[in-house]
């Protein structure tokens, strides 16, 4: 079974430009993920998607991120404009079902360094 | 959603077993126990679960305190490929909508061959 795919791997930007990050969840997944780890630190939920709809996006600063899940399938993350303190690793993870049983399964992550 | 205490970083040697404890003293009835872990440059894997009863798979055993104020992850013969940050969390069992896991800063386990 392919796992959680995320692109790219790395990515280095000045501040102010802007970025966006891939993920394409396990096949038959409802619940997407984006999470954002800074070095150092747990990983911090920054919205969830069930199908194609947010169930959650009360930690996600909407003046400069962005993310749609399209058809309820792949999702993109995006940052516009980026500030320094967004270097992290951006991670999306899936799940098939909720809650107590739901395992989450995550993708490597994407790295963003912001100069 | 409740919080968990855990060690900065623990120390063990290669194919002894390892003991990763878990403090959740506010946890609620209907919260579960979960443990995930990190290995370096990867993200965070799904490791064990359990609500109330000791569980086992094969990567580990989760031993869950009568109270459940407390737990402890069991690592029974550590390897050097066991070396990452293992995070304990509790994920609330009842309703639906949000329930995205809520992440510590885990405990940094170092095995020594």
């Amino acid at each position: 079974e392919a796992g959680v795919a995320q692109s790219p791997r790395y990515k280095i930007i000045e501040k102010r430009q802007s970025v966006a990050f891939w993920c394409n969840p396990i096949s038959g997944h409802a619940t997407l993920y984006w999470y954002q780890q800074i070095l150092g630190q747990g990983p911090k939920l920054l919205i969830q998607f069930q199908n194609n709809g947010v169930v959650d996006d009360s930690q996600l600063p909407k003046d400069r991120f962005s993310a749609e899940r399209l058809k309820g399938v792949d999702s993109t993350l995006k940052i516009q404009p980026a500030k320094l303190e967004d270097s992290a690793v951006y991670l999306c993870a899936s799940s098939a079902n909720h809650r107590q049983s739901g395992e989450l399964f995550f993708g490597e992550g994407s790295r963003l360094t912001v100069l | 959603d409740a919080k968990t205490t855990q060690p900065n970083s623990m120390e063990s040697n290669e194919e002894e077993p390892v003991h990763l404890p878990c403090n959740h003293s506010t946890i609620s009835g209907t919260d579960y126990i979960h443990w995930y872990r990190q290995l370096p440059s990867q993200g965070p894997e799904y490791v064990i679960h359990g609500l109330t009863s000791n569980v086992n798979n094969r990567m580990a055993s989760l031993a869950i305190a009568e109270d459940r104020k407390s737990s402890t992850l069991i690592l029974h013969r550590a390897t050097l490929r066991d070396a990452a940050v293992y995070y304990c969390i509790l994920r609330e069992g009842a309703g639906g909508g949000a329930d995205g896991l809520t992440f510590g800063k885990g405990t940094h386990l170092i095995i020594q061959p």
